[in-house]
C-alpha cells in the first residue's frame, strides 16, 4: 500500500545533541510537510517542500532545518534540541499545495524525547 | 488571522449516547474544512472534506456538517472503538493553502 513512513517511531536525544528524523513516501506526491504536535495541542506547521522548493513558516525557529534529497525522502534536522522541542513530529504529503479532496496523508509520527 | 477552535476539549460518552463535536473557524476565504481522527501515538487519519456551507458528509456513525462559521461532527450511537482525538483543520483560499488545525476533541466512549 502506498503510504508515508516515519522513522524512528520513538527517538530519545540528549539536550543540545543534533538529531535527524526521517520520512519517506510511496505516493509520489509533490509536497511534503513537517508538523510539530505537543501534547493536547494543535499540529503546527514547521515547513514544507513543494518539489525541491523549500518553504519555511515565519515562526519556525532556526534550530529546525529540513532536507529533501529526492521525491521520496524528507528529513527534519534539529541542530541543538532543547527540552521545549520534545513533541510528536508528523510528516505529511499532498499531491499539490491546494490539498483538496483528502487533504494531507500523514505518517505515524516520531515521538521525540529530550533528556 | 486564520484560526480554528474546537470544543469541548474532552468528551466522555456512554456507548450508544449520541453527541456532537464543534469546530469554529475564522478564515479569509474557505477553500476546505477537513476532519481527521487521531489515535494515541499515531498520525491523523483523514475522515471528511467539506467545501461549502450546507454541505454534509457521512461515514458509518459519523456525520460532518458545515456552516459559514462552524462545522459539527455528529456521532450517532458511538462505540468504544470510536474513542480517539478528532481534529478539525481549515484551508484558506488564495496564496499557499496550508492546513490550520484546531487542538482537537478527545473523545472517550465507555461500554
Amino acid at each position: 500500500d502506498a503510504m508515508v513512513i516515519q522513522n524512528p517511531r520513538y527517538q530519545v536525544t540528549q539536550f543540545g545533541k543534533p538529531v535527524t528524523l526521517s520520512c519517506s513516501q510511496t505516493l509520489n506526491h509533490n509536497v511534503m510537510y513537517w508538523y510539530q504536535q505537543k501534547s493536547s495541542q494543535a499540529p503546527k506547521l514547521l515547513f514544507h517542500y513543494y518539489d525541491k522548493d523549500f518553504n519555511n513558516e515565519a515562526d519556525t525557529p532556526d534550530n529546525f532545518q529540513s532536507r529533501r534529497p529526492n521525491t521520496s525522502f524528507c528529513f527534519l534536522d534539529i541542530r541543538s534540541p532543547g527540552l521545549g522541542d520534545a513533541a510528536m513530529y508528523l510528516c505529511a504529503t499532498s499531491r499539490d499545495v491546494s490539498a483538496t479532496g483528502t487533504g494531507y496523508t500523514f505518517g505515524s509520527g516520531t515521538r521525540l524525547t529530550v533528556v | 488571522e486564520d484560526q480554528v477552535t474546537q470544543s469541548p476539549e474532552a468528551l466522555r460518552l456512554q456507548e450508544g449516547e449520541s453527541s456532537s463535536l464543534n469546530c469554529s473557524y475564522t478564515v479569509s476565504g474557505l477553500r476546505g474544512l477537513f476532519w481527521y481522527r487521531q489515535d494515541p501515538g499515531k498520525g491523523p487519519e483523514f475522515l471528511f472534506t467539506l467545501y461549502s456551507a450546507g454541505e454534509e458528509k457521512e461515514k458509518e456513525r459519523l456525520k460532518a456538517t458545515l456552516t459559514k462559521k462552524e462545522s459539527f461532527l455528529h456521532i450517532t450511537a458511538p462505540k468504544p472503538e470510536d474513542s480517539a482525538t478528532y481534529l478539525c483543520a481549515v484551508q484558506a483560499a488564495g496564496g499557499y493553502n496550508k492546513l490550520i488545525f484546531g487542538a482537537g476533541t478527545r473523545l472517550a466512549v465507555h461500554p
